[in-house]
């Protein structure tokens, strides 16, 4: 059974400052890791994508891989309070296309 | 502009009837997939479907779903006899590196 995991917050950052979520992943195969942020309400947004171990930064996001640890996270800097969202994370092993997502980090960014 | 469409946004059911969930790509995609959230959950898969053929389903996909591509370009999810457990959003989408999610219908069976 493949598991993603994620703690479920909510993660209160006031504006400004720098949100890190972070997200567990059990299966080893594992090879592609993706960030989505949901909205009440709404559909799952990509946000990144990321396939290698390190940083891969895309204006004011940077998502960080360790496939030793088995970790995957996202950093937000100068948070908005439009950042404010559930925020989920998805793996996809080699094998299929199939996404398996965590069951998601709910954020909030405080004015 | 979302990569695909899906209707109906809200769809109420009576237990025990069958509902047909509609996704329209924007343009021509050869490998789909139906998501389905169960309020307050995780973001379950049940299928992808790659080439008019079913290419991988979820355990929760069994005998009481269906998915097929009527004309070339809709891209459907058939529930035969929903029950109350089936109430959730539905969601398809398009695969593009990673999954790009339609706006969903919310199935709401009573």
């Amino acid at each position: 059974q493949k598991e993603v995991e994620q703690n479920s917050g909510p993660l209160s950052v006031p504006e400004g400052a720098i949100a890190s979520l972070n997200c567990t992943y059990s299966d080893r195969g594992s090879q592609s890791f993706f960030w989505y942020r949901q909205y009440s309400g709404k559909s799952p947004e990509l946000i990144m994508f990321i396939y290698s171990n390190g940083d891969k930064e895309d204006g004011r996001f940077t998502a960080q891989l360790n496939k030793a640890s088995q970790y995957v996270s996202l950093l937000i800097r100068d948070s908005q309070p439009s950042d404010s969202a559930t925020y989920l994370c998805a793996v996809r092993d080699n094998a299929g296309n199939m996404l398996t997502f965590g069951g998601g980090t709910r954020l909030m960014v405080k004015p | 502009e979302p990569e695909v469409t899906q209707t109906p946004s809200h769809q109420v059911t009576q237990m025990g009837q069958e509902v047909i969930l509609r996704c329209v790509p924007i343009s021509n995609h050869l490998y789909f997939y139906w998501y389905r959230q169960i309020l307050g959950q995780k973001v379950e898969f049940l299928v992808s479907f790659y080439n008019n053929e079913i290419s991988e389903k979820s355990e929760i996909f069994d005998d009481q779903f269906s998915v097929e591509r009527p004309d070339g370009s809709n891209f459907t999810l058939k529930i035969r006899s929903t029950k109350l457990e089936d109430s959730a959003m539905y969601f398809c989408a398009i695969s593009r590196g990673g999954a790009f999610f339609g706006q969903g219908t919310r199935l709401t069976v009573v």
